[in-house]
């Protein structure tokens, strides 16, 4: 059974990076095809991707936050962890990790989610 | 890049087909595949179908998704009242893009 729990402060001030982890359980961070990515709710409003990384450790990024995320994980402690830098107030919001797959379609490889975790909250406020 | 674009609500009774929509406005989208998400009010969000039709194991299949060009469409046939909740697209299209979302309200 796939889970995946995310954990972190729930309150930073203004510039301060932030480190929010996801710990999976039910399946490995170096499966074929598979990987995690982070996805962000703010109150009211819609979700918006933030980025991925894949079983071989490639990242992808929403240019939207530039350059301000690094996806990193440990593999053995079986951690994905989401770093934001020099947060803002817009950076308010519930994160989400989720275990990704991938459909292939017009000669390319497209992620979907078919996990989630069950979010935390997170408030930039000074 | 802007978010895919979903009405904001939708309603039916109990029994009747829903019909949500997705538009993209790109040649991406329109070769993309389309994935749908559920959130029930106060949960995570929940795959509902991948591939622009395919359901995972568990979705009903009163849950169908289809695609005509830039336009993807979620179809709920005989709405419950369980099925109240947002209902999200995503697509890649250089980036992954989420649509804005739609309520469903079932009256």
């Amino acid at each position: 059974q796939i889970t995946l729990k995310e954990s972190g402060p729930t309150s930073v001030r203004p510039t301060q990076t932030v480190t929010l982890t996801c710990t999976v359980s039910g399946f490995s961070l170096t499966t074929s095809g598979g990987g995690v990515a982070w996805i962000r709710q703010p109150p009211g409003k819609a979700l918006e991707w933030l980025g991925l990384m894949y079983w071989r450790e490639d990242r992808r990024y929403s240019s939207s936050l530039r350059g301000r995320l690094t996806i990193t994980r440990d593999t053995p402690a079986r951690r994905v962890m989401l770093i934001i830098t020099k947060v803002i107030p817009a950076d308010t919001a519930t994160y989400y990790c989720a275990h990704l797959l991938r459909d292939y379609s017009s000669g390319a490889y497209h992620p979907y989610f078919d996990y989630w975790g069950q979010g935390t909250p997170l408030t930039v406020s000074s | 890049q802007s978010a895919l674009t979903q009405p904001p609500s939708a309603s039916g009774t109990p029994g009747q087909r829903v019909t949500i929509s997705c538009s993209g406005g790109t040649s991406n989208f329109a070769i993309n595949p389309v994935s749908w998400y559920r959130q029930l009010p106060g949960e995570a969000p929940k795959l509902l179908i991948h591939n622009t039709d395919q359901r995972p194991s568990g979705v009903p299949d009163r849950f169908s998704g289809s695609k005509s060009g830039t336009s993807a469409s979620l179809t709920i046939s005989g709405i419950r009242y369980e099925d109240e909740a947002d209902y999200f697209c995503a697509a890649w299209d250089d980036t992954l893009l989420f649509g804005g979302g739609t309520k469903l309200t079932v009256l």
